[in-house]
């Protein structure tokens, strides 16, 4: 099964609006990550958040952390029509021999923002 | 500079058949990440290289996967006698090694079709 699980699986919402997206894991882990994909292709890194962080900003990204309920939450403020994507939480656990960082995606959230 | 290429970027091919996706890596990036996407599902984690060290191979499906990667840099995996179950998206990320831990750059990926 999934090491992060979003919710939800699909949300519309209209431009201007706010958008948030949680995720939730099992394991304990060294960081929490949130990918962006358009149209089922590559994905792009967004936001990483460690274990000992509680909030992270970046931009219009508020991302938080909550490791006693292993659950994430990313808010994207503002939203416009450009940031329809899927989006994905990836947990870190920590555990790969030589360094690496091997994560565990969700299934992720699909967000559409309707002009 | 130049991001993580991945070729092809679509093969169909007959079941029963082998195949070879290729990775090329952002160059000086240590770590090298495959992961497989079926369709509307999160990432599934194949394999990764670091260096020189032995590859982490805990993600393969199946003995019918393989991975190599030459010198360091680029990185073919090889399907033999595919099935249909094997269709998905193919996607290759890679890293820089150290501390903090390093954010993963994702190629485009192959989408392989196996009929």
């Amino acid at each position: 099964s999934q090491q992060g699980e979003e919710d939800p699986q699909a949300l519309s919402i209209q431009e201007g609006e706010n958008a948030t997206m949680n995720c939730s894991y099992k394991t304990s882990i060294n960081n929490l990550q949130w990918y962006r994909q358009n149209s089922g292709r590559g994905l792009v890194h967004l936001i990483l958040i460690r274990s000992n962080e509680r909030e992270k900003h970046s931009g219009r990204l508020r991302v938080t952390l909550d490791t006693s309920k292993k659950s994430s939450s990313l808010l994207i403020t503002a939203s416009r029509a450009a940031d329809t994507a899927s989006y994905f939480c990836a947990t870190d656990a920590g555990k790969v021999t030589g360094g690496g960082n091997k994560l565990t995606f969700g299934t992720g959230t699909q967000l559409k923002v309707e002009l | 500079g130049a991001g993580v290429s991945q070729s092809p970027s679509n093969k169909v091919t007959e079941k029963g058949k082998d195949v070879e996706l290729r990775c090329d890596p952002i160059s000086g990036h240590t770590a090298l990440y495959w992961y497989r996407q079926s369709l509307g599902q999160g990432l599934e984690f194949l394999i990764y290289f670091q260096g020189n060290s032995a590859p982490d191979k805990s993600g393969l499906p199946s003995d019918r996967f393989s991975a190599e990667r030459t010198g360091g840099s680029v990185s073919t995996l090889t399907i033999q006698r595919t099935q249909q179950e094997d269709s998905a998206v193919y996607l290759c990320a890679s890293s820089r090694r150290g501390v903090p831990p390093a954010e993963q750059f994702f190629g485009p990926g192959t989408r392989l079709t196996v009929l």
